[in-house]
């Protein structure tokens, strides 16, 4: 089976422009989940999908968003760039791990986005 | 509010070193306890779920355990492609993952 794939793998954006990022989930995930990753936080949510609806949020601004379409494929937009938006962006597909109630989720490469 | 631990944030370790990576948590409900394997500039590469306190899981060099506080991630005569970053996360309820801030794994030959 195919990986989750994210496109593009690298952006350069200056602030205050805006930018989106795609992901394609593993073939029969349902759910889709975008991570922000810095050296200072860690792995940070910012949200999740599921057959089109949005699950879960993180305590991100607004300027932050995201959809999934009817394919399960999602895409998260930032408007309004600033310079500490400058992270790896990732995606995760999940799945109900065999014989319990827990979400496994699969990365993909993630987007590496870098505000000028 | 759901927190995760990881300890030491950074080990190195000689190439044979056998040694065990720490990660304590405090949920409510705990529905899975997941390890992944980071490289650096790629995304987090699965390894492990645990659901239940006692349980245990292995693969190759490395051998994940759960109590109910804590979960250990040993890893047995260590090789260099080892190196990398590991990080804990755990599910409770209908929340999302929260994310240890990793440990840095570097195995020197």
């Amino acid at each position: 089976k195919a990986g989750v794939t994210q496109t593009p793998r690298y952006l350069i954006k200056t602030r205050g422009q805006q930018v989106t990022l795609s992901c394609s989930p593993i073939s029969g995930h349902r759910s889709v989940s975008w991570y922000q990753q810095t050296p200072g936080q860690g792995l940070q949510f910012l949200f999740e999908y599921f057959s089109e609806t949005q699950r879960n949020k993180g305590n991100f601004p607004g300027r932050f968003s995201g959809r999934q379409f009817s394919n399960s494929r999602s895409e998260m937009n930032v408007s309004t760039l600033e310079l500490g938006d400058s992270a790896l962006y990732l995606c995760a597909s999940s799945i109900l791990g065999s014989g319990s109630n827990a979400y496994e989720q699969y990365f993909g490469p993630g987007t590496r986005l870098t505000v000028t | 509010e759901d927190q995760v631990t990881q300890s030491p944030e950074a080990l190195r370790l000689q190439e044979g070193e056998s040694s065990s990576l720490n990660c304590s948590y405090t949920v409510s409900g705990l529905r899975g306890l997941f390890w992944y394997r980071q490289d650096p500039g790629k995304g987090p590469e699965f390894l492990f779920t645990l659901y239940s306190a006692g349980e245990e899981k292995e693969k190759e060099r490395l051998k994940a355990t759960l109590t109910k506080k804590e979960s250990f991630l040993h890893i047995t005569a260590p090789k260099p492609e080892d190196s990398a970053t590991y990080l804990c996360a755990v599910q409770a309820g209908n929340t999302p993952l929260v994310f240890g801030k990793g440990t840095r794994l570097s195995v020197i030959a």
